[in-house]
């Protein structure tokens, strides 16, 4: 079945203690894409790959990293966490970034 | 940088009466626009996009770039049709972030 899965998909974690939400999607798609969607503010990206080992910031990148060393995984990355971190994260995969995406199930995250 | 507004969270339409959706953007250029929705319980899927010109599940959207909206707009709506609907731009070359608004809840009554 083709789809973008997600891990974990709940995570209650303490400030500062790092840790990998990962991504992956089984459609051989190039554009691959991390969200995080709050309450009033909807959606916003974080970052964005073209393609593996192109990665580049979205509107909310700070506190956040991603790698893409392979096509089908892109790992989100919180050194740090902190508070203003608790959020829904999306991730999402297109054929092209003009091609609709698809959505993976969420990871609601709690940092306290 | 580029911006998207939905200025209404909340629109509530009773089943068969018109729904319109707003979407206003800031890009004096021209930019990529898509309708996403989603439905209770299910992941984010794209409605519609203006570079295709199609009409899903009834729904269409025309671009204004004088006005700089891409509103939704459906004629008559139907209670499948309650969802949260979000509009979402890009421009590229510039650069291929996908910027969304806050997104709308609609309800329709029946």
């Amino acid at each position: 079945e083709a789809q973008v899965t997600q891990n974990p998909r709940y995570l209650i974690t303490v400030t500062g203690k790092k840790l990998t939400v990962t991504c992956s999607q089984n459609m051989n798609h190039e554009y691959m894409s991390w969200y995080r969607q709050d309450p009033g503010l909807g959606l916003r990206q974080i970052y964005y790959s073209m393609n593996v080992e192109v990665t580049d910031k979205g509107d909310v990148p700070e506190g956040y990293k991603v790698s893409r060393k392979e096509k089908r995984n892109f790992p989100l990355i919180l050194e740090s966490p902190s508070p203003n971190q608790t959020s829904l994260y999306f991730c999402a995969s297109s054929l092209q970034f003009y091609n609709e995406q698809f959505f993976g199930p969420g990871t609601r995250l709690t940092v306290l | 940088a580029q911006r998207v507004t939905q200025p209404e969270k909340l629109l509530s339409v009773f089943k068969g009466a018109p729904v319109e959706l707003k979407c206003n953007y800031s890009y004096s250029g021209s930019p990529e626009l898509f309708w996403y929705v989603q439905y209770s319980r299910q992941r984010l899927q794209l409605l519609l996009r203006h570079i295709s010109r199609e009409s899903i599940k009834g729904f269409t959207a025309d671009l204004n770039k004088g006005e700089t909206s891409f509103h939704l707009k459906k004629p008559f709506a139907q209670e499948e049709d309650s969802a949260m609907y979000y509009c979402a731009l890009s421009v590229p070359p510039n650069d291929y972030k996908l910027s969304f608004g806050a997104g709308t809840t609609v309800t329709v009554r029946a």
